[in-house]
């Protein structure tokens, strides 16, 4: 079946300007995840989404980060007046989620997004 | 707190000959354990995972990892390289449970195995 799918592949944009990142779940998951992999770093962990509710943001570094998933499915994460050192890989994962054992889950990622910020 | 370390950066072996990436964590609970692969250009990929159950995992492709909690070792291993095994592996440790249900996974920096003929 289809896997987690992330748009655009690559974006390049200017200090400053709004952009907006999409990911798509697998079909029925129910739990997703956004992480952020700067170069010749692991990814870390950004938001978590339980439905359609972020349940948990502790890891965005700043309130220019925001991800809504107003549906329940696709995701999009959004960052105003970008800046250089938001360039980085951002990736989306999801899982089944709704069990009592999600700690132990394996997520699905998907292929990430690389973003540029001139 | 839970954290990873990949003790090393870059890894370099000749295909045929047996892989070693080391993987240490440091975690306050019983921690689960993940290893991924990135291959360039292609999203991550689970090769194994520990949960509590066996300690000696196996997982895709001949990899495997044994869960060593005295020394806390997650090592993964592979007893013959393949060209196809060149990539960035990443150990992953998770203990914490987010708010809401869900899984925070910390990754490690990453060990690029290079793999030569």
């Amino acid at each position: 079946g289809a896997g987690v799918s992330q748009t655009p592949s690559n974006k390049v944009t200017e200090k400053g300007k709004y952009v907006e990142l999409r990911c798509d779940p697998i079909s029925g998951h129910t739990a997703l995840y956004w992480y952020r992999q700067s170069l010749g770093q692991g990814p870390e962990f950004l938001i978590y989404f339980q439905g359609t509710g972020a349940a948990d943001d502790s890891g965005l570094p700043n309130d220019r980060f925001f991800a809504v998933r107003p549906e329940g499915s696709v995701s999009t994460l959004k960052i105003q007046r970008t800046e250089r050192g938001d360039s980085a890989v951002y990736l989306c994962a999801s899982t089944p989620g709704g069990s009592r054992t999600q700690y132990t889950d394996t997520q699905y990622f998907g292929p990430g997004t690389r973003l540029t910020v001139l | 707190a839970q954290s990873v370390t990949q003790l090393d950066s870059h890894v370099s072996v000749s295909e045929g000959t047996p892989v070693l990436l080391r993987c240490n964590y440091s975690s306050s609970y019983s921690p689960s354990l993940f290893w991924y692969v990135q291959h360039p250009n292609k999203g991550l990929q689970l090769l194994l995972k520990y949960t509590s159950a066996a300690t000696l995992v196996k997982g895709i492709n001949g990899f495997e990892a044994e869960f060593k909690k005295s020394e806390t070792s997650f090592h993964l291993t592979k007893p013959s390289a393949h060209m196809s095994d060149a990539a960035e592996y990443f150990c992953v440790v998770s203990d914490r449970v987010l708010t809401g249900g869900g899984n925070k996974l910390t990754f490690g920096t990453g060990t690029q195995l290079k793999v030569e003929l």
